[in-house]
């Protein structure tokens, strides 16, 4: 069964541009996750994607980021401006399901550095 | 207080050394626990599962979860230089998947 794939896996930008960041979850599954890891932290749910609705997306800071899941499968994640808070590690993670005992799948993940 | 505190480390012990890794919550609510391991510049991967009280196995992996101490450990036993990563606990209320983090403990397990 192949895996989460994200790309691009590194990224660097200077404050206030834009970057976007892809992401294919693993074949079959409903739902689809962005995480913010900012370095010597745990993840952070931005934003819950079931099918091509969102869920969740109450830590998405929405003034200058947005996502998208076209189809219900990929998924995209945008900054626009970015600012130097942004430097991070954007994990996109996918599931059967929402609830329960099921179980979330990580990708690589892209490390982003805004200079 | 955040609703989830782990002591982030470093850890560092040596080849065959037990190892407990340690979380407290605040939330009650909270009823589903995990531990996930990340290797450097790769994505958590899931190592255990859990969700009422008690001890679980797994191979070298021991899950314990105190609800009433609000308080969960992962043991490592016989660990190995393999095992040098960071370990995050998640956890998540029943009928929604919001995973909770904590900080993650990065444990360094020296030949």
């Amino acid at each position: 069964e192949a895996g989460v794939a994200q790309s691009p896996r590194y990224k660097i930008i200077e404050k206030r541009q834009s970057v976007a960041f892809w992401c294919n979850p693993i074949s079959g599954h409903a739902t689809l996750y962005w995480y913010q890891q900012i370095l010597g932290q745990g993840p952070k749910l931005l934003i819950q994607f079931q099918n091509n609705g969102v869920v969740d997306d109450s830590q998405l800071p929405k003034d200058r980021f947005s996502a998208e899941r076209l189809k219900g499968v990929d998924s995209t994640l945008k900054i626009q401006p970015a600012k130097l808070e942004d430097s991070a590690v954007y994990l996109c993670a996918s599931s059967l399901l929402a609830v329960g005992t099921d179980t979330q799948y990580f990708g690589p993940g892209t490390r982003l550095t805004v200079l | 207080q955040k609703e989830v505190e782990q002591d982030p480390g470093p850890l560092s012990v040596p080849e065959g050394a037990i190892v407990s890794l340690n979380c407290t919550y605040s939330n009650s609510a909270f009823q589903y626990f995990m531990w996930y391991r990340q290797y450097s510049r790769k994505g958590p991967e899931l190592l255990m599962y859990t969700y009422s009280s008690g001890n679980k196995e797994d191979g070298r992996f021991t899950a314990q979860v105190d609800k009433s101490s609000k308080y969960i450990s992962l043991f490592i036993r016989d660990s190995q230089p393999s095992d040098s990563a960071t370990y995050l606990c998640a956890m998540k209320p029943g009928g929604y998947n919001k995973l909770i983090f904590g900080a993650g403990t990065r444990l360094a397990v020296h030949p």
